[in-house]
């Protein structure tokens, strides 16, 4: 099957500080990729969907200017979480859908990031 | 609005004895239905799909779901469990539209004892 990478897999950084999760498909292309939170023990929280060449989407609620989304390419995305507080400590996935399956809507997902902000 | 339901947050079972899994849903029209699985502090991976045909659909490592459309239901299930199954599982829903997201459950956690 499709593999998504995502680094890093764990991250630990000051509070005030920007912090940069990459996510990759690695052997299709991903027109369309999708950032999530999890928080412990709970369900998948989606954040945004990110769309190569243009401008993420966010869901309701997300502070588009504190997680910032970039997808360039189309193997590639980027969420940074700017000026980071403790309460911005989760567990963040990223998935992509390729785009030849773009009917089955069926998703891979990263090994996911553990964000710590001290 | 479309939705997923897991009723259950947590199943336990004896290694070698059936399991299942219960995953209720809503959607307009006719549904994708998933189920992932997540190992601690790693991502989802995929474990089988509905789209159309077969009510019964096969996955990985022996897992297996069944569409009823009259229940909206799509349980998993495996006629032993392993050990190793221990895990969260989630199921999700996505209506046909190309703009339609998924949706994941709240996930159970799926405990087999030796």
């Amino acid at each position: 099957g499709a593999v998504v990478s995502q680094h890093p897999s764990w991250v630990i950084c000051k509070s005030g500080t920007s912090v940069k999760i990459e996510c990759r498909s690695l052997d299709f292309q991903a027109t369309t990729m999708f950032w999530y939170r999890q928080f412990p023990k709970q369900s998948l929280m989606l954040m945004a969907t990110s769309n190569e060449g243009s401008k993420a989407t966010y869901e309701q609620g997300v502070e588009k200017d504190k997680f910032l989304i970039n997808h360039a390419s189309l193997t590639l995305s980027t969420l940074t979480v700017t000026s980071a507080h403790p309460e911005d400590s989760s567990f963040y996935i990223c998935s992509a859908k390729s785009s030849g399956q773009a009917g089955t809507g069926e998703l891979f997902f990263g090994e996911g990031s553990r964000l710590t902000v001290l | 609005a479309q939705s997923v339901a897991q009723p259950e947050d947590q199943v336990n079972v004896a290694e070698g004895n059936p399991l299942t899994v219960k995953c209720t849903y809503s959607v307009s029209g006719n549904p994708y239905l998933f189920w992932y699985v997540q190992y601690p502090n790693r991502g989802l991976q995929f474990l089988l799909k509905y789209i159309t045909g077969d009510n019964l659909v096969k996955g990985s490592y022996g897992f297996e779901a069944e569409f009823n459309k009259s229940q909206t239901s799509f349980h998993l299930k495996k006629p032993s469990a392993l050990v190793s199954d221990s895990a969260l599982y989630f199921c999700a829903v996505k209506g046909y539209s190309s703009a339609s997201k998924i949706i994941f459950g709240s996930g159970t956690r799926l405990s087999i004892r030796p």
